[in-house]
């Protein structure tokens, strides 16, 4: 079965600042897709960022990236230029030929 | 825009109660999801459906059923609440089962307390 570990249960990054959330999946397949969503205090799931796993470029929408390392099976999130509203949980997620697998989730806190 | 919808966003129930959790989505979609979602353990798969009247086990359906007798709905059943039930229920749905890239719609949730 398919797992999805992020190992930092929480961070905090300084506005403005970068910061890096980190995955790491465990697989036998060789065709699947790979999510970052944000739960905000909302509680709304919100889809931040979707990678392809035969596609070798990392995905980027505006201030957020991914670093995808296929062989490692990293997908790690940067967040360029904190904002306030990017404090929200983060859970990291993969989708096969089973429904998405979700990881633990990393509490992001931003400081003003 | 899609919307998912879950009809209650807070509910109290007593120990051995029927729970129905109902969810709504007005796109479509064939595939709809339960997970259930709580600290420290991310969200987990309970059901799943895929077509109407069919339903799949997730990760943990014990002590839980659901119900898709229309496409539009899926609901979720616990057909005797305990206290270890006490979560949030989110709701989503899709086009596909996630093979084909298709992002999840989720619902709002349900926090659920069983006292």
């Amino acid at each position: 079965a398919q797992t999805v570990t992020q190992s930092q249960p929480e961070m905090s990054v300084q506005e403005a600042e970068t910061v890096t959330l980190s995955c790491t999946y465990d697989t036998s397949e060789s065709d699947y897709y790979l999510f970052w969503y944000k739960q905000p205090p909302s509680r709304q799931m919100i889809l931040v960022i979707r990678q392809e796993a035969y596609k070798q470029q990392n995905a980027t929408e505006n201030r957020f990236s991914v670093n995808f390392q296929k062989a490692a099976k990293s997908f790690s999130l940067k967040i360029s230029d904190s904002q306030l509203g990017d404090a929200a949980m983060y859970f990291c997620a993969y989708a096969g030929n089973t429904p998405l697998v979700f990881g633990k989730g990393t509490r992001l806190s931003v400081i003003a | 825009d899609v919307k998912v919808t879950q009809s209650s966003r807070y509910l109290v129930k007593r120990t051995g109660e029927k729970v129905f959790l109902e969810c709504v989505q007005d796109m479509d979609h064939e595939n709809m999801f339960w997970y259930r979602q709580d600290p420290g353990l991310g969200l987990r798969l309970i059901y799943f459906s895929y077509d109407v009247k069919m339903k799949e086990k997730g990760d943990i359906p014990e002590g839980y059923s659901v119900s898709r007798e229309k496409k539009e709905r899926f609901s979720l059943i616990l057909e005797s609440a305990s206290t270890n039930q006490t979560s949030m229920y989110l709701c989503a749905s899709s086009l596909s089962m996630g093979q084909g890239g298709e992002k999840l719609f989720f619902g709002s949730g349900t926090q659920l307390s069983v006292l």
